[in-house]
């Protein structure tokens, strides 16, 4: 079955630590996203890649990087220059960027000890 | 710029009862909506799409969207709720023309009571 896979279902980050939220497609979409979910924010998008090799910044980049090395694989690093993490994350693909459908992961709930 | 608003942040309806979620949308130029869908601890999923085929658009389990361009509106609705329905709903609009990133709104909890 094609889908998107993130892990792990639940992270914890200590303070100063850097940790890594994997998210993996087997749709062989073009485009990915990464996106913020804070109860009564609706979704807010941190990074988003329309290609291999290529990605730009959204509306809430800061203290947050990406990479984008393979077409199926777009993880997104939580540094400790985020202050405030805790947060549930959903990564996103779709066909195209834009207009097309976007198909959700399940999400990673990070928790700050 | 492109954004979308959605009215009321809960709903409560009977079970049987009409549903009716609100959405608003603001875009330059002609928009893709979209609504979509998210249980407790899960990812979104969509719904239905509007992308200028047809003003009326159905989706999946029943729901329906109508796009009213002189109201800047595309409110969601079911005729009959049925308790699965109780989930978190969201609008999206996305621009026509290249590369448009998609905006969602606050989303509304649709609670179901039996």
């Amino acid at each position: 079955d094609g889908g998107i896979t993130q892990s792990p279902k639940y992270l914890f980050r200590k303070e100063g630590q850097n940790v890594t939220l994997s998210c993996e497609q087997n749709l062989n979409h073009d485009a990915m996203y990464w996106y913020r979910q804070d109860p009564g924010q609706g979704l807010r998008l941190i990074y988003y890649s329309q290609i291999v090799n290529d990605f730009q910044k959204g509306d809430i980049a800061e203290g947050y990087s990406v990479s984008r090395e393979k077409k199926e694989s777009f993880p997104l690093t939580v540094t400790s220059a985020q202050k405030n993490p805790t947060a549930f994350y959903l990564c996103a693909s779709s066909i195209l960027a834009g207009e097309e459908t976007q198909y959700f992961g399940p999400g990673t709930r990070l928790l700050v000890l | 710029a492109q954004s979308v608003t959605q009215l009321g942040s809960h709903v409560s309806v009977s079970e049987g009862a009409l549903v009716l979620l609100r959405c608003n949308y603001s875009s330059s130029v002609p928009p893709y909506l979209f609504w979509y869908v998210q249980y407790p601890n899960q990812g979104l999923q969509l719904l239905l799409k509007y992308t200028s085929a047809a003003t009326l658009v159905k989706g999946i389990n029943g729901f329906e969207a109508e796009f009213k361009k002189s109201e800047t509106s595309f409110h969601l609705t079911k005729p009959s709720a049925h308790m699965s329905d109780a989930a978190e709903y969201f609008c999206a609009v996305s621009e026509r023309g290249g590369y448009q990133k998609v905006t969602f709104g606050t989303g509304t909890k649709l609670q179901v009571i039996p």
